[in-house]
């Protein structure tokens, strides 16, 4: 069954520090999704993602976060300037149409020291 | 401001009784409403989607009601198995074609053998 597959599983980088957390969705999936959640706390929507540009962005999502589908497969979440509170599990999702099933991956885990 | 909240916050049940988990959200205007299991440390497993116009939906032992109106929505649980232990979140689809996902605080459920 196709799953939506994220890398690294776990990243650690210094404050003030670029990550980019990789995702492939699946192959048929029209909408591209990235959600956080903090430890302990609520599952929160960044940012989705349709036909190449940002459909709608949470607040959470200022100039420090971009995303991008640099080729066919890959869907990237870049935070720039890393921060403390930026540490969190982040999940990538897609789906086929915006009002479908979302399928989600299984997380990065980023730690900001 | 769309707000989700998942009550009881915990629960434990002996092996093989029916359950039912609650979710409530405060605006009714939703696309739809998902309810996903999360294991420990693990993304999130979708298990039923229903939309707005929709008031249940079934997937072997698992049905979730919606009941749009008064804001609530229930998944029941039959004849319960150790392996259904796990957190049960439940997630309104808004915004745009209701691509974003709000979601509650879960449901921590365990079953006792």
């Amino acid at each position: 069954e196709p799953e939506v597959t994220q890398t690294p599983s776990h990243q650690v980088t210094q404050m003030g520090q670029e990550v980019i957390l990789r995702c492939v969705p699946i192959s048929n999936h029209l909408y591209f999704y990235w959600y956080r959640q903090i430890l302990g706390q609520k599952v929160e929507f960044l940012v989705s993602f349709y036909n190449n540009e940002i459909s709608e962005k949470s607040e959470i999502f200022d100039d420090q976060f971009s995303v991008e589908r640099p080729d066919g497969s890959n869907f990237t979440l870049k935070i720039r300037s890393t921060k403390l509170e930026d540490s969190a599990m982040y999940f990538c999702a897609s789906s086929e149409q915006g009002f479908n099933t979302q399928y989600f991956g299984p997380g990065t885990r980023l730690t900001v020291l | 401001k769309q707000e989700v909240t998942q009550i009881p916050a915990a629960l434990s049940v002996p092996e093989g009784e029916n359950l039912v988990l609650n979710c409530s959200f405060t605006d009714s205007a939703i696309y739809n409403l998902q309810w996903f299991r999360q294991d420990p440390g693990k993304g999130l497993t979708s298990l039923l989607l229903i939309q707005s116009s929709q008031r249940e939906q079934t997937s072997g032992r698992l049905n979730a009601s919606l009941d749009k109106s008064s804001g609530r929505s229930t998944l029941y649980i039959a004849a319960s198995q150790p392996g259904d232990s796990a957190t049960y979140l439940c997630a309104v689809g808004v915004g745009n074609a209701g691509n974003m996902l709000t979601f509650g605080g879960g449901t921590r459920l365990m079953v006792k053998p």
